[in-house]
């Protein structure tokens, strides 16, 4: 079965400080792809970033990061320096033997001023 | 704007009635995707489209559920009979596919609450 964990329910940080979303996944595909996305109080889901299972490296994308590791199935996402305009939840998501994308339960990040 | 369009944003309605939603996907995308969000959880998939072709529906989609993407182009989702537990919001996505690589762009949702 496929499955996504995101343990984290909500977290709460002061500006500037640097957070880090966990997400870890259970599959049996060996080829399978991760995905972030964020979902702002509008409700509009934002694709961040996509990672295939064959690409371990880490990636960094302005204030933004990922940490993918199969050793541990995770995944990852760091923010830093963090601004009161990424509060939002956030999703970690994965494809597998199909087409569709199995979504864990969502962090609600809060960043206060 | 060039982005997934859905209509309507929001929609009120009685127990056992019947609602359609409508769902218009980027132009050249030709995979559609259902998902529902229910209140503190992620999306779940519940059915998708390669052009007009239905390629897969999930076990939550009931017979109540019907979706349908007549031209390839614009897709509908019927719930007839409605009940309590169907209040949630309804997302639709399109992706270039096929491919599990493809980006899927979503569109701003409908939110269904049933009374």
């Amino acid at each position: 079965a496929q499955k996504v964990t995101q343990a984290q329910t909500e977290i709460s940080v002061v500006e500037k400080e640097d957070v880090t979303l966990d997400c870890v996944y259970e599959t049996r595909d060996t080829t399978y792809y991760l995905f972030w996305y964020k979902q702002p109080p509008s409700g509009e889901l934002v694709f961040l970033i996509r990672r295939n299972s064959f690409d371990e490296q880490n990636e960094i994308s302005g204030r933004y990061s990922w940490n993918f590791q199969k050793s541990t199935s995770s995944f990852n996402f760091t923010i830093t320096a963090s601004q009161v305009v990424d509060s939002a939840v956030y999703f970690c998501a994965l494809s597998g033997g199909n087409d569709k994308l199995i979504f864990g339960t969502g962090t609600r990040l809060q960043v206060f001023p | 704007d060039t982005g997934v369009s859905q209509d309507p944003r929001h929609k009120i309605t009685k127990r056992g009635q019947n609602v359609t939603f409508r769902c218009d996907p980027i132009s050249e995308h030709n995979r559609l995707y259902w998902y529902r969000q229910t209140l503190g959880q992620g999306p779940e998939f519940l059915t998708y489209f390669q052009n007009e072709a239905q390629l897969e529906k999930s076990r939550l989609l009931s017979d109540r559920f019907s979706a349908e993407r007549p031209k390839g182009s614009f897709s509908t989702l019927e719930i007839q009979r409605t009940e309590q537990g169907d209040s949630a919001m309804y997302l639709c996505a399109s992706s270039l596919g096929p491919g599990r690589a493809a980006e899927q762009f979503f569109g701003p949702g409908t939110r269904l609450t049933v009374l």
